[in-house]
């Protein structure tokens, strides 16, 4: 059975550095892309960047590229999200997603995993 | 302001048909396959229809979706109270090199 289980909850202070993980099972975890996405609260669904775990080649939404560093670790099947410095503004659900095209148009995200809850507040 | 334009919010009464649409541009639902996904309230995201207008394994039939040109729509039909949930258009952009999202439909079952 395919799963992505990611890292529990977070309550961080602004400023503070923030490093979220999402670990696959159930399939070659290095032969797909791995996206994140955020959700604000109450709001929708917003791309930030995939990479490629075999070889961790990355992409990144122009709105979110330099605000995060997107990661991954083949050998123990882990994608991760981090931040150097949080905002109040990051306060989001994160979730990460297996991409299943077989060519980034054509777009496809099969399994996703349960969220991170960020919460960054003073 | 989301790439992707949906209608915020739709409605039915059990066992009617209803249908969520998506606009976009030239540049993503113009020339890349459309997919839909399903939140359910409190729980990730769940591909719901991918291609257009294919359905992954467990996926109900009632589920089924189209694209002309630069719009796309889902329809429901034999509306449950389980099918009361946010619903999102994607396409990959050419011009941004990414994913991009509609910004949802919040579907309420009468």
């Amino acid at each position: 059975e395919v799963q992505l289980v990611q890292s529990g909850a977070e309550v961080k202070k602004p400023g503070e550095s923030l490093k979220i993980s999402c670990q696959g099972s159930g399939y070659g975890f290095y032969g797909y892309w791995i996206a994140w996405v955020r959700q604000m609260p109450g709001k929708g669904l917003e791309w930030m960047g995939i990479i490629y775990p075999d070889d961790s080649n990355t992409r990144y939404s122009p709105s979110f590229q330099g605000q995060v560093t997107i990661s991954a670790d083949k050998s123990i099947n882990t994608a991760y999200l981090q931040w150097s410095s949080l905002k109040a503004s990051d306060t989001a659900i994160y979730y990460c997603a297996r991409f299943c095209g077989r060519t980034f148009g054509e777009l496809c995200f099969d399994f996703w995993g349960q969220g991170t809850l960020v919460t960054v507040s003073s | 302001q989301s790439v992707l334009t949906q209608p915020p919010s739709a409605s039915g009464t059990p066992g009617q048909r209803v249908t969520i649409s998506c606009s976009g541009t030239s540049s993503n639902i113009g020339s890349n396959p459309v997919n839909w996904y399903q939140q359910l309230p409190g729980t990730a995201p769940k591909l719901l229809i991918y291609n257009n207008n294919q359905r992954p394994s467990g996926v109900p039939d009632r589920f089924s979706g189209s694209k002309s040109g630069t719009s796309a729509s889902l329809a429901i039909s034999g509306l449950q109270s389980e099918d009361e949930a946010d619903y999102y258009c994607a396409a990959w952009d050419d011009s941004l090199s990414g994913p991009v999202f509609g910004g949802g439909t919040k579907l309420t079952v009468l």
